[in-house]
């Protein structure tokens, strides 16, 4: 079973508008990773919060985590109509025996940026 | 440096039949991961490889199956197809020998089970 939820399911901003995009999760993470995916092709890297950092920032994009809550936030500054895509959350959760190489992802944010 | 590779890009079977997919990670990298992706369920983590060794396995049947050889190259395979085999396939690479990382995806494998 997926480990992230997001809201909005979908969302739609002008461009130039801010988008704001929630993630919860369930279980004690290692970190937690956001990435976007247009149409249906490969997912591609945005950022990755460590579970002992509170707010991270790449460019335009800001990533906050609450662990007491646990979740997180993913907010994209000045939209682009190029930021029209879906994003995903993802979870590298903390377990006894170890956790390789699985993120469990979220069911995603659809955005879309009107020019 | 490449991204990570994967082929086909477009697969086309019938019930009952089986596939070979083929992921090329990123060189130097060790860690291969591979998820399913499809409308309904999401994306969902199938299994890892580092080293040519299975070290994390998602809730998937028997029937979906993965090796990893010497140059750190993926396959995975899945036998006796099902139409809800149908899917996204998409493998990422890491160069993390721990723990899930920054994970590099390629541009997916899209499999139709007719």
């Amino acid at each position: 079973s997926q480990q992230g939820e997001e809201d909005p399911q979908a969302l739609s901003i002008q461009e130039g508008e801010n988008a704001t995009m929630n993630c919860s999760y369930k279980t004690s993470i290692n970190n937690l990773q956001w990435y976007r995916q247009n149409s249906g092709r490969g997912l591609v890297h945005l950022i990755l919060i460590r579970s002992n950092e509170r707010e991270k920032h790449s460019g335009r994009l800001r990533v906050t985590l609450d662990t007491s809550k646990k979740s997180s936030s993913l907010l994209i500054t000045a939209s682009r109509a190029a930021d029209t895509a879906s994003y995903f959350c993802a979870t590298d959760y903390r377990a006894q025996s170890g956790n390789t190489g699985k993120l469990i992802f979220g069911q995603g944010t659809t955005l879309q940026v009107k020019p | 440096k490449a991204g990570v590779t994967q082929t086909p890009r477009y697969l086309i079977k019938t019930r009952g039949q089986q596939v070979t997919l083929s992921c090329s990670p990123i060189s130097g990298h060790r860690s291969v991961s591979w998820y399913q992706q499809t409308p309904g369920q999401g994306l969902q983590f199938l299994f890892e490889y580092f080293s040519e060794t299975q070290r994390n396995k998602g809730n998937f049947p028997g029937r979906f199956s993965g090796r990893q050889f010497s140059n750190s190259r993926s396959e995975m395979n899945v036998s006796t197809l099902e139409l809800g085999d149908s899917a996204l396939y998409l493998c990422a690479s890491s160069s993390s020998s721990g723990g899930a990382h920054e994970q590099f995806f390629g541009p997916g494998t899209r499999l139709t089970v007719l």
